[in-house]
């Protein structure tokens, strides 16, 4: 157990739809990553909030958001959704120890099918 | 866009073999982080070497670093059935924290 909680772990919606996966990331990390993994791109990353504020952008969509609380938990924002929105999308986390040696902790993931 | 490119794609060994994947990456890097994947699953962090480290040990796992050829490898010693699963090098570069995933290598081990 990583430590980094995801919900929901399935979601089935239709295309069009808007979601939003919600994590919690490992007791006293400040860090939260996003990354999307699917057949044909691999693992990529999305966006990075620490401690509140956006600190690192990917190959995210203008279509998907995303936000770290107060609590520092995360939440990802997925609008209009497309079939090929369809993937496993990762919440990882960091943040205790040297900012350049963080081992970055993930969770199990939450499945996105779009139907 | 994948900073590294894993080698094997695919690895088929009996148990009590050794298994090494190889991974290749384009920048200068501040570390790099190999992890597990069984099949759908999360992703499990298994070692972190840093750029001003040429070796790494944990249990049964030898992580390797070379700068000058941009590459690292992972050897899994006394490979067992559960060691089956994909493994995925990732590279911090630069001044922040995100990681940029490799190819995997699919390991499976046979009994």
């Amino acid at each position: 157990d990583s430590g980094v909680t995801q919900t929901p772990k399935h979601l089935i919606t239709a295309t069009g739809q808007r979601v939003t996966l919600r994590c919690s990331p490992r007791s006293g990390d400040l860090s939260v990553y996003w990354y999307q993994q699917s057949l044909d791109q691999g693992l990529q990353f999305l966006i990075q909030y620490y401690n509140g504020e956006e600190r690192a952008k990917g190959n995210i969509l203008e279509r998907f958001s995303a936000q770290q609380f107060p609590d520092l938990h995360s939440e990802l924002n997925l609008s209009s959704l497309e079939l090929g929105d369809s993937a496993l999308y990762f919440c990882a986390s960091s943040g205790r120890g040297t900012p350049s040696g963080n081992t970055i902790y993930f969770g199990e993931g939450s499945w996105l099918t779009v139907v | 866009s994948q900073q590294g490119e894993e080698d094997p794609q695919a690895l088929s060994i009996q148990e009590g073999e050794n298994a090494t994947m190889n991974c290749s990456y384009k920048t200068s890097i501040n570390n790099l982080q190999w992890y597990r994947q069984n099949s759908g699953r999360g992703l499990v962090h298994l070692i972190l070497i840093r750029s001003n480290e040429r070796e790494k040990h944990s249990g049964r796992l030898r992580v390797t670093l070379d700068t000058s050829k941009k590459s690292s490898s992972l050897l899994i010693t006394a490979s067992r059935a559960a060691d089956t699963a994909s493994y995925f090098c990732a590279t911090t570069t630069g001044g922040g924290n995100k990681l940029t995933f490799g190819t995997g290598t699919q390991l499976k081990v046979e009994l």
